[in-house]
């Protein structure tokens, strides 16, 4: 059964531009969530998606946003890029929206804003 | 407000020696999940143990052993005669009842020595 896979797994980017992160949860998975990891702030909860619907946000400015397709993949977002966004960014997924289980988590992508 | 506390940042430890893991949290939530996850050098958290708030039972699972103590909101855990592939980075993670929210704590970089 392959894991949750996040695509690219490595980028560069300059202050200003966007990025859009990818992510293919294990299959059968319908809840999938970001988390940002940087030496500073640890890991931080960004959000929740449960079939295409946005459960919970963390404490995060809108130039960070997700979505979820109906196949369960998801996407995030971040526009306007800061140094400070500079981070790896995991992405978990589990079988549903309540926390009856354990989150299955990619190896990340690591992003550097220069 | 949930928050995790992990006051041990690194230890440091000989091959065969048992270390502990310290967790303390903070949750106004009267049904709650712990974790704990450890991350090697790849990136990707790994699963541990979950631990809900009505089961303070504690629980050994070869080398390793989880004691909850919900009087002094404590999750630590410890690994017995350690080996070289035990040193990654462990986390303690809080979340509610019904979400996947996870507030995870600092971390603490466990490095065991041959």
């Amino acid at each position: 059964k392959a894991g949750v896979t996040q695509t690219p797994r490595y980028l560069i980017k300059t202050r200003g531009q966007q990025v859009t992160l990818s992510c293919s949860p294990i299959s059968g998975h319908r809840s999938v969530s970001w988390y940002q990891q940087t030496p500073g702030q640890g890991l931080q909860f960004l959000f929740e998606y449960f079939s295409e619907t946005q459960r919970n946000k963390g404490n995060f400015p809108g130039r960070f946003s997700g979505r979820q397709f109906s196949n369960s993949r998801s996407e995030m977002n971040v526009s306007t890029l800061e140094l400070g966004d500079s981070a790896l960014y995991l992405c978990a997924s589990s079988f549903n929206a309540e926390n009856t289980g354990e989150l299955f988590f990619g190896e990340g992508s690591r992003l550097t804003v220069l | 407000a949930q928050k995790v506390t992990q006051a041990q940042t690194e230890i440091s430890v000989v091959e065969k020696e048992d270390v502990t893991l310290d967790c303390v949290y903070e949750t106004r939530d009267t049904t709650y999940y712990l974790f704990w996850y450890k991350q090697p050098p790849s990136g990707e958290l790994v699963f541990l143990i979950r631990r809900n708030s009505f089961d303070e039972q504690n629980e050994i699972s070869g080398r390793y052993s989880w004691n909850f103590q919900k009087s002094t909101s404590s999750f630590n855990f410890t690994i017995t005669a350690s080996q070289v592939v035990d040193s990654a980075v462990y986390f303690c993670a809080l979340s509610g009842y019904n979400n996947n929210d996870m507030r995870f704590g600092a971390g603490t970089r466990l490095t065991v020595k041959p």
